[in-house]
């Protein structure tokens, strides 16, 4: 059973650019988080996904960013317009239940590098 | 402010010596998380503490979550290099309702030399 897995691991967009980052949960796992972490900073809670539904996107920035958890296929961060505020590591976690933090497991990541 | 405060911020120690992280809120903590990163890599689970005074060992790593539920330590017995990266508390300050929503410290650097 392979685990959250992130791609890409790093990704480098100019200014302006779009960025996508993806996570497929471990099989089995309905409900999907994204954290950002940035420079010094500690990890953030971006949005709260489960399957076709966002359950919680308190945590996103009001404009450029949006993110899908499709009936098939991994969860897609999108990040339009991209600004050099934006790099930082990118992770995802999954899980069963959102309410069993024990077995909530995270993805290694993706840093996103905005030159 | 960071509403989780972790302290010290970097540690560097000898091998075979102890050491302790805090983890502090100035808000009732529900459920209070240790968590491993390794640099460049995801979050690994260390423990879980909920209730006021509770105490977890695994191997030799202890963690504590005091009364008051508003503070948490790691103590690290007899360090070795394997223990070194970051260690991050993360915690559900949201009265048990915010379901994915961790908070996280800002993580503190452990480095073990041998």
């Amino acid at each position: 059973n392979a685990g959250v897995m992130q791609n890409p691991r790093h990704l480098v967009r100019r200014r302006g650019q779009e960025a996508r980052l993806r996570c497929s949960p471990m099989k089995g796992h309905s409900h999907v988080y994204w954290y950002r972490q940035l420079p010094e900073e500690g990890l953030k809670f971006m949005v709260y996904l489960q399957k076709e539904n966002i359950i919680d996107e308190s945590g996103m920035p009001k404009e450029r960013f949006s993110a899908e958890f499709p009936k098939e296929g991994p969860s897609i961060l999108r990040i339009q317009q991209v600004v050099r505020g934006d790099s930082a590591a990118y992770f995802c976690a999954s899980s069963p239940d959102v309410r069993d933090i024990e077995n909530w497991f995270f993805g290694s990541g993706t840093q996103l590098s905005v030159l | 402010s960071q509403e989780l405060e972790q302290s010290p911020q970097s540690l560097i120690v000898q091998e075979g010596k102890n050491l302790t992280i805090n983890c502090t809120s100035s808000k009732t903590l529900y459920g209070l998380y240790w968590y491993k990163q390794k640099y460049g890599e995801g979050l690994i689970f260390l423990m879980m503490l909920q209730k006021g005074g509770e105490e977890k060992s695994h191997e030799k790593i202890t963690a504590k979550l005091d009364e008051k539920k508003q503070q948490s330590s790691l103590h690290i017995t007899a360090s070795q290099p394997s223990h070194a990266g970051i260690y991050l508390c993360g915690a559900d300050i949201g009265g048990g309702t915010s379901y994915g929503k961790l908070t996280f410290g800002q993580g503190t650097i452990l480095t073990v030399h041998p």
